[in-house]
């Protein structure tokens, strides 16, 4: 299956900031998605990402506070906007794969201070 | 909507004991049922999955799971543990075709004790 790499693998930011996240996959793919992992629970998932087209947000999260990029068929990224403590999660990227298994990669561990 | 129920946030079993992860799933139409892995400070690694067909699904690392629609279940289980097991496992699953957003339950940690 393809590979999936996602960086950075974890940062530690001031409240007010933003950070951008990239998630790269060795071949194209058609749909990416975006989740959040925040302590202790499970995974919600943010939004999914298909190229050429805007990102599909679930309920409870806005384009203001996670705007997404799909450039082409291999990359995308997620931004965290005005981060505040509340925003301290693990962020994980993953794409559709065959049989829609989705494969995910290792993961961005942010913490807001 | 698809929703899925894992019983038991921690499992704690003794090195070569039988690992037994409990999901149980809802859903309207024919699910597809996956079981994924999070070591610690490491994303999600599909250890099994279930679409169609066979029942009991054999995975990576020596788990397995059976899929019994009349107790809509899906358990994880490997007959001996091995400290190497210890994580977060997630049971989750779609409706497949046009479906493909996954729903995940709340995730069971497991650990191995020597």
């Amino acid at each position: 299956s393809a590979v999936i790499s996602q960086k950075p693998s974890r940062d530690i930011c001031q409240r007010g900031t933003s950070l951008t996240i990239q998630c790269q996959v060795d071949s194209q793919v058609t749909m990416m998605f975006w989740y959040r992992q925040q302590p202790g629970q499970s995974l919600t998932l943010i939004a999914t990402a298909n190229q050429g087209s805007e990102a599909t947000y679930e309920s409870g999260f806005v384009i203001d506070k996670f705007p997404i990029s799909r450039p082409n068929l291999t990359f995308s990224t997620l931004t965290v906007s005005n981060m505040s403590p509340e925003d301290s999660s693990i962020y994980l990227c993953s794409f559709r794969g065959l049989e829609n298994i989705q494969y995910f990669g290792a993961g961005t561990r942010l913490s807001v201070l | 909507a698809q929703s899925v129920t894992q019983l038991g946030s921690h499992v704690s079993v003794s090195e070569g004991a039988l690992v037994l992860l409990r999901c149980n799933y809802s859903s309207s139409v024919p699910p597809y049922l996956f079981w994924y892995v999070q070591y610690p400070n490491q994303g999600l690694q599909l250890l099994l999955k279930y679409t169609t067909g066979a029942t009991l699904v054999k995975g990576i690392n020596g788990f397995e799971a059976e899929f019994k629609k009349s107790e809509t279940s899906f358990h994880l289980t490997k007959p001996s543990a091995h400290m190497s097991d210890a994580a977060e496992y997630f049971c989750a699953t779609t409706s497949g075709g046009s479906n493909y957003k996954l729903t995940f339950g709340k995730g069971t940690l497991l650990t191995v004790n020597p």
